[in-house]
């Protein structure tokens, strides 16, 4: 059964970082792309960037360049988030999800609570 | 700021059928890379239609999805009360960044 399993919830002070982990199994990790997205309370879907299990490479949305960084740990298999310098406006769900070979997401993690208060 | 226009609230009666637009605002979205979500609240969103038109096996035969120019449609036939959700479109672009752009979000509502 392909599955992410995702980290619990994360109450942050602002200024802090937060580090989301998403457990993958059922599937070769490297041969799909992870992508990480978040909804604020009440908001809609925001896409933060990528991360290729298989080379690393990473692409990060304008807007959280500088302030965050996606990694993997092959052995594992796992991917992370960390988002530093945290403000009010971070308190969101972050998800983890699995691209298809045509940009679709079709495996999605339970999602992260993170509040910054 | 979102590039995918959803309308904000469609609703319809059990039975019916209703259509969801998702409209692009700039010329690199790829619209053949166009898939909807489906996401009930408390929970992750889930993958109901991809590449503009096809529906992952497990996906019930009452969704459906199509594309008119630079607006892709999600109409969903028979409408159920599991069906009442908040439903959102993404695309693929051409550009190097973003490379995904996601719609406003459309809150079905069976009445």
């Amino acid at each position: 059964q392909v599955q992410l399993v995702q980290s619990g919830a994360e109450v942050k002070t602002p200024g802090a970082s937060v580090k989301v982990s998403c457990n993958a199994s059922g599937y070769i990790f490297s041969g799909h792309f992870i992508h990480w997205v978040r909804q604020a309370p009440g908001q809609g879907l925001e896409w933060m960037g990528w991360i290729s299990p298989g080379s690393g490479g990473t692409n990060y949305a304008q807007k959280f360049q500088g302030r965050v960084t996606m990694n993997t740990d092959t052995s594992t298999p796992t991917a992370y988030m960390e988002l530093s310098n945290l403000r009010f406006e971070d308190t969101a769900v972050y998800f983890c999800t699995r691209m298809t070979v045509t940009y679709a997401f079709d495996v999605w993690g339970q999602g992260s609570m993170v509040t910054v208060s | 700021q979102s590039a995918l226009t959803q309308s904000a609230s469609v609703s319809g009666s059990p039975g019916q059928s209703i259509t969801i637009s998702c409209t692009g605002t700039f010329s690199d979205v790829d619209y053949n890379y166009v898939s909807w979500y489906q996401q009930h609240p408390g929970e992750a969103p889930k993958l109901i239609i991809y590449d503009v038109y096809h529906r992952p096996s497990r996906v019930s035969h009452r969704f459906s999805g199509s594309r008119s120019g630079n607006t892709a449609s999600l109409t969903i036939s028979g409408l159920q009360a599991e069906d009442e959700a908040d439903y959102y479109c993404v695309s693929h672009t051409s550009r190097g960044t973003p490379p995904y752009v996601f719609g406003t979000g459309t809150k079905v509502t069976v009445l």
